[in-house]
């Protein structure tokens, strides 16, 4: 079964609204998750690390102010898209890094493509 | 910046082995190297990862060259659903560093054909 779930896998809004995006870890606790963003035919870029009780670090280029992260607890990090225009229009992904000595292995959500008119 | 060369695709026919290469010349000691494969529009899937020594579980191969400046990853009879874009990640590894961030690559896009 799904290790990681994305809410929602697809969503279609207009521009200047903004987006939330949830990952939520089903079977482990995650102190730590990731978000990327893929666009067509391209690979997945990382954004940020999703760090629970702390602020998030983003990766250079990416607007802090623009894509609002927030761990609200072990199992659910939030992404919002905040004034998403047509050129935010992608498919977000987060990932979830299993803790301990078998922790080498990361789970990836299923996505949520976001189109923004 | 992605530590890893790979080619940008591959085919192979169905029931075939899969070999899909992966450079990584500048490869530090204590870096392991990580395979994911991501299937169009869905999220990464992990395949396998090594240190040095070779390593086989229920999907495939990893084979590591002595001097671990490249790899190979085997799948030992490709199916159709094995047609993905895979990537080849090279990270820093060990108990306190498992949780690091993956950096992807462009990844090698294999299609595998009956």
């Amino acid at each position: 079964g799904a290790v990681v779930s994305q809410h929602p896998s697809r969503v279609i809004c207009k521009s200047g609204t903004s987006v939330k995006i949830e990952c939520r870890s089903l079977d482990f606790q995650a102190t730590t998750m990731f978000w990327y963003r893929q666009f067509p035919k391209k690979s997945l870029m990382l954004m940020a690390t999703s760090n629970e009780g702390s602020k998030a670090t983003y990766e250079q280029g990416v607007e802090k102010d623009k894509f609002l992260i927030n761990h609200a607890s072990l199992t659910l990090s939030t992404l919002t898209v905040t004034s998403a225009h047509p050129e935010d229009s992608s498919f977000y992904i987060c990932s979830v890094p299993k803790s301990g000595d078998s922790g080498h292995e990361q789970f990836f959500g299923p996505g949520t493509r976001l189109t923004v008119l | 910046d992605a530590k890893t060369t790979q080619p940008p695709s591959m085919d192979c026919a169905e029931g075939r082995a899969a070999n899909l290469p992966c450079n990584h010349s500048t490869i530090s000691g204590n870096e392991y190297v990580y395979w994911y494969r991501q299937i169009h529009s869905q999220g990464p899937q992990y395949i396998i990862h090594g240190l040095k020594n070779n390593e086989t579980n229920e999907m495939a191969s990893l084979i590591i060259t002595e001097d671990r400046k490249s790899s190979t990853l085997i799948l030992p009879h490709a199916t159709l659903r094995d047609t993905a874009v895979y990537y080849c990640i090279v990270r820093v590894g060990g108990v306190y560093n498992q949780g690091g961030k993956l950096i992807f690559g462009q990844g090698t896009e294999l299609s595998v054909k009956p």
